[in-house]
């Protein structure tokens, strides 16, 4: 059974902290995803990854960063959290073809105030 | 750039009743289509892809490429069918972008 985990269910956070969310996944797969859950907006991907070391922006990555630095674990950086970031984050990995399916986290429901 | 249209946020029939969702995409090459349901307070996951061009709980979804539409269909919609629904696509980039999703409610 393919896992998904993240470090967190739930955080809060202060304005201005640095934060860190954590995803690991155990199926070996090349490619991994951070995404945002906000509702009426649906997903938004803000960074993945298709590689060790290797990042791509995604379609929001203004205030985020990533690192990948082994093949199962994927960090989301909020550099200097603000209230516009709360929101449900998603992480997500799947194998190295497009046509393969994604497998998701559980989510971190992140409150910064 | 991708970009995933689903222009319903809301839908509501009745159970047995037949449901569409809808889904447009663009794409400069040949995408990969996917739908992805998630139930209340469970996490996301895959119902069909159009590779696979199979039935899923009763799902079926037909890739047309001169429309550039991906519609998830059922003929007869149940209660259990209630969740929200998420058409995405996967370029040849890897990168995998998601609609705003849509929020079906099945009434008895």
């Amino acid at each position: 059974d393919v896992k998904v985990t993240q470090s967190s269910r739930y955080l809060v956070k202060r304005t201005g902290e640095k934060v860190f969310l954590e995803c690991v996944q155990d199926m070996d797969h090349e490619n991994m995803f951070w995404y945002r859950q906000d509702p009426g907006l649906g997903l938004r991907l803000i960074y993945f990854s298709y590689d060790v070391k290797m990042k791509e922006k995604g379609d929001i990555p203004e205030g985020y960063s990533v690192s990948r630095e082994k093949k199962e674990r994927f960090s989301l950086i909020l550099e200097s959290a603000s209230t516009n970031q709360t929101s449900m984050y998603l992480c997500a990995s799947s194998s190295g073809h497009p046509n393969t399916e994604a497998f998701f986290g559980q989510g971190t429901r992140l409150t910064v105030v | 750039a991708q970009r995933v249209t689903q222009p319903e946020k809301l839908l509501s029939v009745f159970k047995g009743a037949p449901v569409e969702l809808k889904c447009n995409y663009s794409y400069s090459g040949s995408p990969e289509l996917f739908w992805y349901i998630q139930y209340s307070r469970q996490r996301l996951q895959l119902l069909l892809r159009h590779i696979s061009r199979e039935s899923i709980k009763g799902f079926t979804a037909d890739l047309n490429k001169g429309e550039t539409s991906f519609h998830l269909k059922k003929p007869f919609a149940q209660e259990e069918d209630s969740a929200m629904y998420y058409c995405a696509l996967s370029g040849n980039d890897y990168k995998l972008s998601f609609g705003a999703g849509t929020t079906v409610t099945v009434r008895a």
